[in-house]
């Protein structure tokens, strides 16, 4: 799988937009990007994905520029609860596999009042 | 319950005891997971059940033994650990083929070997 590259931490402010960067220029053709979180001690939480278009659901919005090489995560509106380290991972997919997900260090986040 | 379901939250246990970690899905799915994480480390695959086989096993330890009795259930059987062992271990489910499967991650087990 291919490796990623974010940020060791990243501060935002409440009620901000927090954009998460991440690179990975060497993904492959079939590998899908993963976003997941970690609230402290906790499990991780999937966050979203996706392969090429621009994805958008309840929690987030990923970005994936059109060579595919980075992306950005959105929260549009941080919160408190958002604190957490946010995983940037590179995944192999195809419909007979269940697709290892490989997690780095991710970006710290911490939001502030 | 929903989601998936680890128990205990908190295990202490000393180096020559046997223990067995338990987690439990609620989401249909037919792959599990095994994830250590220990402290200032990213998670680590330790092993994989797809469709109740083992299909991946990172080169753990032989005093970590898994068990999956069904598609819902997974145990992690513990014997005779170090000190080092000591760590978050993840449990995690997903459907076991195609595209977008994503994992969904228990509240894990701390576990502290003394």
């Amino acid at each position: 799988d291919a490796k990623t590259t974010q940020p060791p931490s990243m501060d935002c402010a409440e009620g901000r937009a927090a954009n998460l960067p991440c690179n990975h220029s060497t993904i492959s053709g079939n590998e899908y990007v993963y976003w997941y979180r970690q609230i402290h001690s906790q499990g991780p939480q999937y966050i979203i994905h996706g392969l090429k278009n621009n994805e958008t659901n309840e929690m987030a919005s990923l970005i994936i520029t059109e060579d595919r090489k980075s992306s950005t995560l959105i929260l549009p509106h941080a919160t408190l609860r958002d604190t957490a380290v946010y995983y940037c991972i590179v995944r192999l997919m195809t419909t007979d596999s269940w697709g290892k997900l490989q997690f780095g260090a991710g970006t710290q986040v911490v939001v502030t009042p | 319950e929903t989601g998936v379901t680890q128990t205990p939250r908190h295990l202490v246990m000393g180096m020559t005891n046997k223990k067995s970690l338990k987690c439990e899905q609620h989401l249909g799915h037919n792959a599990m997971y095994w994830y250590k994480q220990s402290a200032k480390k990213p998670l680590e695959l330790m092993f994989v059940y797809s469709l109740e086989e083992r299909v991946e096993n990172n080169s753990v330890p032989s005093r970590f033994s898994p068990e999956c009795p069904n598609s819902s259930h997974l145990f992690l059987h513990l014997h005779t650990l170090q000190p080092e062992d000591s760590a978050l271990y993840l449990c995690a489910s997903s459907q076991a083929r195609g595209t977008g499967n994503e994992q969904y991650f228990g509240p894990g087990t701390r576990l502290t070997v003394t």
